[in-house]
C-alpha cells in the first residue's frame, strides 16, 4: 500500500462544475496535509494546507480532512479551464519532509 | 508565500560532463532544502535532503556519489549531477519547507543529456 494514494484519474469536468479530488494516507500519526497544483512543464505550487478535521475554504477551493478515515479531499467550485492541471496530495513526514501522491490530472472543458 | 529560485532553468550537456544546479531561498533562511526528480508524466520523487552545515541525506536507491549536494549557506543549496548520462535527463526541482511543513518549490531545472 502506498503512503499517499490519489484517484488515478484523469478527471474531466465541464466548466462551471465542481471538481472533487480525493486522497487517502496510511500513517495515522500524520498532522499536516497539503494540496499542490502542477501545470504541465512547471513545478508544483501550494494551493491549500489543512491541519485539523473539517473543512477549510479559500476562494473556490475547499479542503476537507477526516483523520479518523485517513482521508483528505479538495473541492474546486465553479471550475475554470485554467484549473486544468495535476493536483498533488501531500502528507507531512518527519523533519519537514512531505510524502506526495502520484497526482490526479484534472481537465476542465469549456 | 516564500520565494525559491533555481538556476539554470534548463541545461543541455554532453554525456560524461557534470552539471551544477543552484537552489536559493530569496526571502527566508532555509536550514533544510529538498531535491526532487520528475520524469515526464510521472510523480515527484524525493532524491535527498540538503542540510545546512552537514551532509545531505539521500533516499533509498539514490546514488550519493552521482548526485552531490552542498548546502553551504542558509540560502543556497546546490545539486551536482556528476558524469551525466542520457538516463539522467529529467526535471529537477528543489523545495524549502516552512515551519508548518508547506513546501515552497523552485521553478525547476530541465536537464537534457545528449
Amino acid at each position: 500500500q502506498k503512503e499517499v494514494e490519489q484517484n488515478s484519474g484523469p478527471l474531466s469536468v465541464p466548466e462551471g462544475a465542481i471538481a472533487s479530488l480525493n486522497c487517502t494516507y496510511s500513517d495515522r500519526g500524520s498532522q499536516s496535509f497539503f494540496w499542490y497544483r502542477q501545470y504541465s512543464g512547471k513545478s508544483p505550487e501550494l494551493i491549500m494546507s489543512i491541519y485539523s478535521n473539517g473543512d477549510k475554504e479559500d476562494g473556490r477551493f475547499t479542503a476537507q480532512l477526516n483523520k479518523a478515515s485517513q482521508y483528505v479531499s479538495l473541492l474546486i467550485r465553479d471550475s475554470q479551464p485554467s484549473d486544468s492541471a495535476t493536483y498533488l496530495c501531500a502528507v507531512n513526514r518527519s523533519a519537514g519532509k512531505s510524502t506526495f501522491g502520484d497526482g490526479t490530472t484534472l481537465t476542465v472543458k469549456p | 508565500g516564500a520565494v525559491v529560485s533555481q538556476h539554470p532553468s534548463w541545461v543541455i550537456c554532453k554525456s560524461g560532463t557534470s552539471v551544477k544546479i543552484e537552489c536559493r531561498s530569496l526571502d527566508f533562511q532555509a536550514t533544510t532544502m529538498f531535491w526532487y526528480r520528475q520524469f515526464p508524466k510521472q510523480s515527484l520523487m524525493l532524491m535527498a535532503t540538503s542540510n545546512e552545515g552537514s551532509k545531505a541525506t539521500y533516499e533509498q536507491g539514490v546514488e550519493k556519489d552521482k548526485f552531490l549536494i552542498n548546502h553551504a549557506s542558509l540560502t543556497l543549496s546546490t545539486l551536482t549531477v556528476t558524469s551525466a548520462h542520457p538516463e539522467d535527463s529529467s526535471f529537477y526541482i528543489c523545495s524549502a519547507p516552512s515551519r508548518r511543513d508547506e513546501q515552497f518549490f523552485g521553478p525547476g531545472t530541465r536537464l537534457t543529456v545528449l
